[in-house]
């Protein structure tokens, strides 16, 4: 079955940086680009941006430009995002989704299916 | 980017139907997605183009979307589908934008 099977929790301290793994199993990786969200806790779900697993291309949400890096390995049909400079507030659960979407006459259409189980990267000194 | 806007709560009566509306500018004009996430858990595509429904999803989640509104409906609303909802859509910009969540009670 179709799966999205990420890394473990991470405890950083202000300043560093975290790379959180989404390792894609069960469909052809390089077919669906891989999204990145956010939620911290109680609140609700924040974009932060996708990865082509197929071209390497990203697009990055305004608010992570300068701060995150989508990558992937498509041998190990892993994908990657490193955000840098960590901050109290990026204390979250980061999940990794598939794009089951498309894109035509430079419009986007996106809905998510499956997500990851999540990754809970906590920041504190 | 363009923001989407729900209701905080909502409450039903099991067997009645929940509607979670879910408004934006021109929201009628793209698609709109909803997800279930329910406690430690991930979020779960229920709806997707406006109307459709993924394979295992029950009958009872319908959605619509006309206007700047995204409606998803739940007939029959059981105790097992007490759980946040989240709409989402892209905007013009082609960033994903999610609304704030609605919390459904069955009580």
């Amino acid at each position: 079955q179709v799966q999205l099977v990420q890394s473990g929790a991470e405890v950083k301290k202000p300043g560093a940086s975290v790379k959180v793994s989404c390792k894609a199993s069960g469909y052809t990786f390089t077919s669906y680009d891989i999204n990145w969200v956010r939620q911290t806790t109680g609140q609700g779900l924040e974009w932060m941006g996708w990865m082509s697993p197929h071209s390497g291309n990203t697009g990055y949400a305004q608010k992570f430009q300068g701060r995150v890096t989508m990558t992937r390995n498509t041998s190990t049909t892993t994908a990657y995002m490193e955000l840098s400079s960590l901050r109290s507030e990026d204390t979250a659960v980061y999940y990794c989704a598939r794009d089951s979407g498309f894109c035509t006459n430079g419009v986007c259409f996106n809905w998510f299916d499956p997500w990851g189980q999540g990754t809970l990267v906590t920041v504190s000194s | 980017s363009s923001e989407l806007t729900q209701p905080p709560s909502v409450s039903v009566s099991p067997g009645q139907t929940a509607s979670i509306p879910c408004s934006g500018d021109k929201l009628g004009d793209k698609y709109a997605s909803w997800y279930q996430q329910k406690p430690g858990q991930s979020p779960l595509l229920v709806i997707y183009q406006d109307t459709k429904r993924p394979s295992g999803i029950p009958e009872r989640f319908s959605g619509s979307n006309s206007g700047n509104t995204a409606t998803l409906t739940i007939s029959g609303t059981q105790a097992m589908d007490e759980a946040d909802y989240y709409c989402q859509a892209s905007d013009s910009s082609t960033e994903v934008v999610f609304g704030g969540g609605t919390k459904l009670t069955v009580l």
